[in-house]
């Protein structure tokens, strides 16, 4: 089965760092995704890795430890608007083609 | 299209009834994939398209469920005898399968979803 775990809830500072961590446990790993989701719209693609490290776009980056289960969502300069659900998960091979299993997700809330 | 398209945006429906759900993915994308996420849950995979083919029904909670695509393009989720615990938004989504588009996360687009509701 597979199991993928996320804080429920974080909250930062507008103009700071925040570091939101996906634990996964699964066979048949083919890459972990992160997304974001604000409410009432539909998930939007932030990140894809696939191989171990960093990958970095703009003020979002992803790092990926395979052998840990272990990935985490990098938000830098927050804004007001990144206030949102930020969704994990993981893509597996199997008869579901490329489908994903999903954390529940962490709500974000940006303060002034 | 643009993007993947999903109608109704909002249904409400009376308990028994049955309710067609639909979704237009985006042109080109082989792979359809129909999840259902439901208040303080993640989102829970249903079914996949690969083509007109569903190779994995298993996710389908009931056999109150069934969908079908034609033309390797729109897709259809069907509810039969819908039931209070069915509320939930439906979303699809759609994605290319080439391993050329690894890097774009094979495009895996979601669609804005069908919110359901059954009183």
């Amino acid at each position: 089965g597979q199991n993928i775990d996320q804080p429920t809830e974080m909250t930062a500072t507008e103009g700071a760092i925040v570091q939101i961590n996906c634990t996964y446990q699964t066979s048949g790993f083919n890459g972990l995704f992160w997304y974001q989701q604000h409410a009432g719209e539909a998930p939007t693609f932030l990140s894809y890795n696939v191989l171990d490290g960093l990958e970095e776009k703009g003020r979002f980056s992803s790092f990926l430890s395979r052998s840990k289960g272990y990935s985490y969502l990098l938000l830098k300069e927050l804004q007001m608007k990144d206030s949102a659900s930020y969704l994990c998960a993981v893509r597996v091979n199997s008869n579901s083609g490329y489908a994903l299993n999903f954390g529940k997700g962490t709500s974000l809330l940006v303060t002034p | 299209g643009a993007g993947v398209s999903q109608s109704p945006s909002n249904k409400v429906t009376e308990k028994g009834k049955d309710v067609e759900l639909r979704c237009d993915p985006i042109s080109g994308h082989t792979a359809l994939y129909w999840y259902r996420q439901s208040l303080g849950q993640g989102l829970e995979f249903l079914i996949y398209f690969q083509g007109n083919s569903a190779p994995d029904k298993s996710g389908l909670p009931s056999d109150r469920f069934s969908a079908e695509r034609t033309g390797g393009s729109v897709s259809t989720l069907t509810i039969q005898r819908t039931q209070q615990e069915d509320s939930a938004v439906y979303l699809c989504a759609s994605s290319l399968s080439s391993s050329l588009d690894r890097s774009r996360g094979y495009g895996y687009t979601f669609g804005s979803g069908t919110r359901l509701t059954v009183v």
